[in-house]
Formats: C-alpha cells, structure tokens, sequence
C-alpha cells in the first residue's frame, strides 16, 4: 500500500491566521518531504526529513516551519503567510533518501491565504 | 546543480497513436529517473521508473528510455487513449550531496482526442 494521508484537503486561511497542515504514512518510510506547486508548474522541493531529522530546507521562509514528531508524522505550521503561498502543498515519503529511492505524493492540500 | 530540460511543452494526439516526451538532464551524477503523471486536481503518480544502469524499460503501453552518454531520457505511450490525458513530468534524482533531491521537468500537457 503507498498511502501517504494528508490533511486537510482544503484550506482557507487570513494572512495572520496560524493553522497546520498534516501528514501521515505507514509505509515505514524513513524519508519525508514537503513540496509546493503552483497552477501549471513542476512541484518544488521545501525541507526533507530523514530519520525524523531535517537534512533538506530549500531555503523556505521562516512563515512555513515544519515539523516531524516521529517516522510516521510529518506537520507543515503556517504562520503570518501572504496570498503568494496560496498553492497546493504535497507531503511525500520514501522508503530513504538514497538517490534511487521511489518518492510517493500524498493527495495534496489545497491552501488559499486571502 | 541539477537542471532537468523537457519538451515538448504539450502535445496533442489521436486516439490510438503513440506520444513520446523527451528529457534531458545536466548532472551526470543522477542515476533515478521517474516519470510522473498528473491529472488535473490530482496529486502526481509515479507511472515509470528507470535506473542508470537500465537502458530500457516497459510497462504495458509505457515504455521508458535512458542514454546515460547523450543525458537523456524519453517516455513512450502506445495505442493512446484519452484518459492518459493529463501533465506528465519527468524528474531526475542526483545521487551525493543531493539525497532526496527530485529535479523535475517543467512538465508535458498530453491531450488524447477521441
């Protein structure tokens, strides 16, 4: 089963709003990542987690801190965001982060900053 | 760093033809090539994958092809049918330094007309 779960599907939020986006898998998979993509464009990679530690920020705004409570969890806070984040946000999971390692995307999470 | 080129950009067949998108890469270092697809509200689906020490591979009516010489790889649909319509996406995963890092493509618009 290559389920990755995320929640929620739809979010609408003021730009000084706090909410959190969230993730779960079973697979266990050691490697856990956060994308973002916008309308017609390639997702673009925003932190790795791997053994539960962050090995990867692509240089995110500190508006967006993630967070990784154990192998299976993986949590995106959002704070004080502005309506150029509106996107959808895709949690993955691999089974490492090794170069030939299969990454799987969860459904996605739609976020709109009005 | 790694910089993944694909094109056409979209491409439009008839039912029943074949489609072939083209990618190149600049990192000599990848060695995992994925090919995603994604349709429209959708998160994106691994379809095909190729490891540099493959120089083919087929799935049913998807093939994939990889020349490690020329950096470039090509995914191949046969006997097209409109539900592959959809954004296709070619990535490379460099290995080294970049663990976890997917380059993706900028991503192929197939429509399959009836």
């Amino acid at each position: 089963d290559t389920e990755v779960t995320q929640t929620p599907k739809h979010l609408v939020m003021g730009m000084t709003n706090k909410k959190s986006l969230k993730c779960e898998q079973h697979m266990g998979h050691r490697a856990m990542y956060w994308y973002k993509q916008k309308a017609k464009k390639p997702p673009e990679l925003m932190f790795v987690y791997s053994y539960e530690k962050l090995s990867i920020n692509e240089s995110v705004p500190s508006r967006f801190s993630p967070e990784c409570p154990n192998s299976s969890l993986l949590n995106l806070h959002l704070h004080a965001l502005q309506p150029e984040d509106s996107a959808l946000y895709l949690c993955a999971s691999s089974q490492a982060t090794g170069s030939r390692n299969t990454i799987y995307f969860g459904e996605g999470s739609w976020l709109t900053v009005v | 760093g790694e910089n993944v080129e694909q094109h056409p950009s979209t491409l439009s067949v008839q039912e029943g033809d074949s489609a072939v998108i083209k990618c190149t890469y600049s990192d000599s270092a990848s060695n995992y090539f994925p090919w995603y697809k994604q349709e429209l509200g959708k998160r994106p689906q691994l379809i095909i994958d190729i490891r540099s020490n493959v120089g083919e591979k087929k799935d049913q009516r998807i093939a994939v092809t990889l020349n490690k010489t020329a950096k470039h790889f090509s995914l191949h649909i046969t006997e097209t049918q409109p539900e592959d319509s959809a954004v296709y996406f070619c990535a490379a995963n460099a290995g080294g330094t970049s663990y976890g890092k997917l380059t993706f493509g900028q991503g192929t618009i197939l429509t399959v007309h009836p």
